[in-house]
C-alpha cells in the first residue's frame, strides 16, 4: 500500500497566488522527495529534505518536515501557469533508496 | 546528455502475449528501478537492481521480470501479459550515494487487451 498520502487531491488558484500541498507518511524516513509530473511525462526531482532537515528552499519552492507528525508540506510561491501540474512527494527509507509515492495533488493554475 | 531513456514509448498486446521494455541510462549509476503508475495513483515499485547482475522486488513484482546484464541496461519482461497490467511504466536511475535523487524517464504507456 501506498506510505504517502497527500492533500489535497486537487488544487486550483490564480497566477500569482500561493500553493499549499501536504504529505503524511506512516514510518520513519531516511529523506523525503518532491516530484513534478506534466501530463503525459516523467517526474522531475524538485526538492529533497533530510530527515534531520527542517525546512529547505529552492527558488520559489518551500518545503518543510515534520518527522514528529510524520508530515511534510511544498509552497509553491508566486504560482505561474507553467506549474500546471501533478506533484508528488516519495518518502526513502533503507538501503537502495526505494520511494514509496503519495498518490499526487493536481494543481491546476488559471490565468 | 540522455538520462534515461525508455523504448518503446506506446505499446499495445493482446491477452498473454509477452515483452520486453528497455531502460537505458548513460548517468552510470549504479541503481536502478522500475515502477507503474496507474490512473490517479502514485508510482509503484515493480523491481529494482543494487547493480550489474543484481536484481530484487519491489511492492508488486508478480507477473513480471527484470534483468540488469549491463550496468547502464535494465530490461521489464512480461512473460504472459494480463488486462491489470495496462498502465504507464517508468524507469529510474540512481547513484548509490545518500540522499541523491532518482532521474526518471518520459515512461511507457502500455495497454494490454
Amino acid at each position: 500500500s501506498q506510505q504517502g498520502e497527500e492533500d489535497p487531491q486537487a488544487l486550483s488558484i490564480q497566477e500569482g497566488e500561493n500553493a499549499t500541498m501536504n504529505c503524511s507518511y506512516k514510518t520513519s524516513i531516511n529523506n523525503l522527495q518532491w516530484y513534478r509530473q506534466n501530463s503525459g511525462r516523467g517526474l522531475v526531482h524538485l526538492i529533497l529534505i533530510r530527515s534531520n532537515e527542517r525546512e529547505k528552499h529552492s527558488g520559489r519552492l518551500r518545503v518543510t518536515l515534520d518527522t514528529s507528525k510524520k508530515s511534510s508540506s511544498l509552497l509553491i510561491t508566486a504560482s505561474r501557469a507553467a506549474d500546471t501540474a501533478s506533484y508528488f512527494c516519495a518518502t526513502s527509507k533503507g538501503g537502495a533508496q526505494k520511494l514509496v509515492f503519495g498518490q499526487g495533488t493536481r494543481l491546476t493554475i488559471n490565468p | 546528455n540522455a538520462g534515461v531513456t525508455q523504448t518503446p514509448k506506446f505499446r499495445v498486446l493482446k491477452t498473454g502475449q509477452s515483452m520486453t521494455l528497455l531502460c537505458a541510462q548513460d548517468m552510470n549509476h549504479e541503481y536502478m528501478y522500475w515502477y507503474r503508475q496507474d490512473p490517479g495513483m502514485g508510482l509503484r515499485l515493480i523491481h529494482y537492481s543494487v547493480g550489474e547482475g543484481t536484481t530484487a522486488k519491489g511492492e508488486v513484482p508478480d507477473g513480471y521480470n527484470v534483468s540488469r546484464l549491463k550496468k547502464q541496461n535494465f530490461l521489464l519482461g512480461l512473460e504472459s501479459a494480463a488486462p491489470s497490467q495496462t498502465s504507464v511504466y517508468f524507469c529510474a536511475s540512481s547513484s548509490r550515494d545518500t540522499d541523491q535523487p532518482q532521474h526518471f524517464g518520459d515512461g511507457t504507456r502500455l495497454s494490454i487487451l
